[in-house]
């Protein structure tokens, strides 16, 4: 699995913006970018997800870089309720054994604060 | 109505003992998995099925047996439950296994074996 790396932690203010950057420099072409996060006490759940164009939806906005070796996950203005751990991960395209799971790392901790 | 479900949501038993997690979607996606998350918060898949059938099988000890009745189950049964199996398990599903697709996640079973 193309391996993603990503900031232990990171902090933000109430109703900031916040940038959450993934390094992903193994990416193949076929390997789509996902972002899922995890609140407290819940499981994961999906945010968004892009292969190479930005993609735009109701809770986040992702970056793609041009070489597609980085990523960055936009929150727009955040909120006491997006508190948690935010994980990029990356996803093949195509079919295969190996494809039947998301690969989750260690994930970017977000804390914000009132 | 909850896409995802599992049932139960806390399960406390004893070493030794046998038990099952019982998971359902309602979403009518063909591929559903279950994932670990042990206490250092590492989240790791276990098993993936594919429309009722094992596609993968994470060198997971064979005292776990998933079984999948149709394509909107997936339960996880597990025989002499040990100290190390006290975790908690995520049930999840895909419409698809590859990259474009996201998956959804249940809220979680927490087993304590004590």
């Amino acid at each position: 699995d193309a391996k993603t790396t990503q900031p232990n932690s990171m902090e933000s203010n109430e109703e900031e913006p916040v940038h959450l950057p993934c390094n992903h420099s193994t990416i193949s072409g076929t390997d789509y970018i996902h972002w899922y996060r995890q609140l407290p006490s819940q499981g994961p759940e999906y945010v968004i997800h892009g292969l190479t164009s930005n993609v735009n939806n109701r809770m986040a906005s992702l970056a793609i870089a041009e070489d597609r070796k980085s990523s960055t996950l936009i929150l727009h203005r955040a909120t006491l309720r997006d508190a948690a751990v935010y994980y990029c991960i990356l996803r093949d395209a195509n079919s295969g054994g190996s494809n039947y799971k998301l690969t989750f790392g260690k994930g970017t901790l977000l804390t914000v604060n009132p | 109505d909850t896409a995802v479900s599992q049932t139960p949501k806390y399960l406390v038993t004893q070493m030794g003992n046998d038990k099952s997690i019982k998971c359902e979607q309602n979403l009518g996606h063909d591929t559903m998995y279950w994932y670990k998350q042990d206490s250092k918060k590492f989240l790791k898949i276990m098993f993936s099925y594919n429309n009722k059938e094992l596609i993968i099988n994470e060198t997971v000890p064979n005292r776990f047996s998933p079984k999948s009745p149709d394509k909107a189950h997936l339960n996880l049964h597990i025989n002499s439950l040990e100290l190390g199996d006290s975790a908690v398990y995520f049930c999840a599903s895909s419409q698809a296994y590859w990259g474009g697709t996201e998956a959804f996640f249940g809220q979680g079973t927490r087993l304590t074996v004590v």
